[in-house]
């Protein structure tokens, strides 16, 4: 199948500015989509490219280049309320793929 | 109740058991998912429905069952299930099922049931 690889774990201090990144293998795929998940919870949309480019909501943005084969999602202005699981998902021969997510350690 | 809803949230069940998840979701939406999600593992979509269709048979094993009686309400029959089967199981909604349309990336989730197989 479709992999979408995604860095484990980042960390990042309280009003800094993080990147996730996730790349893939494949093409021909509709949109790339974004979740954040916190521990216990369950996974809630955040943003969804279908097109090259940025595509920004808030303190959070994300962004796909397919000639790339890679998107990330960006998360401005980093709350404590941000350490969270985020992965990324697409789309492709009828069948949805997910990364294995990639958890984000906010500190003070 | 808004959003969607499943139960129950916790179930321990042994090997020869048979039980079902429910889920409900109250946003008028048109299509349904089974997702199950293991640790450190991406989540691994099983089941598809819109409008009360199966569109999506991802190889999962026969002794989990989908139902869906309504756009509404979506089950899990759980049979003779293996430990490897242990695991959070979602459910999800979104306005509708299309291939091209962002209306299926948006997907709302519900808590989660977390399966124990003993």
């Amino acid at each position: 199948g479709q992999s979408l690889e995604q860095p484990s774990e980042v960390t990042a201090v309280e009003g800094a500015i993080v990147q996730i990144n996730c790349t893939y293998q494949t093409s021909g795929f509709y949109g790339l989509s974004w979740y954040q998940q916190h521990d216990g919870g369950a996974p809630t949309f955040l943003s969804y490219n279908a097109l090259d480019g940025l595509e920004e909501t808030g303190r959070f943005s994300s962004f796909l280049s397919r000639s790339d084969s890679y998107g990330y999602l960006l998360l401005q202005e980093l709350q404590m309320k941000d350490s969270a699981s985020y992965f990324c998902g697409l789309y492709n021969f009828n069948k949805f793929y997910f990364g294995s997510g990639t958890k984000l350690n906010v500190k003070p | 109740e808004t959003g969607v809803t499943q139960t129950p949230r916790h179930l321990v069940m042994g090997m020869t058991n048979k039980k079902s998840l429910k889920c409900e979701q109250h946003l008028g939406h048109n299509a349904m998912y089974w997702y199950k999600q293991s640790a450190k593992k991406p989540l691994e979509l099983m089941f598809v429905y819109s409008l009360e269709e199966r569109v999506e048979n991802n190889s999962v094993p026969s002794r989990f069952s989908p139902e869906c009686p309504n756009s509404s309400h979506l089950f899990l029959h759980l049979h003779t299930l293996q430990p490897e089967d242990s695991a959070l199981y979602l459910c999800a909604s979104s306005q509708e099922y299309s291939l091209s349309g962002a209306s299926s990336y948006e997907q709302y989730f519900g808590p989660g049931t977390r399966l124990t197989v003993t």
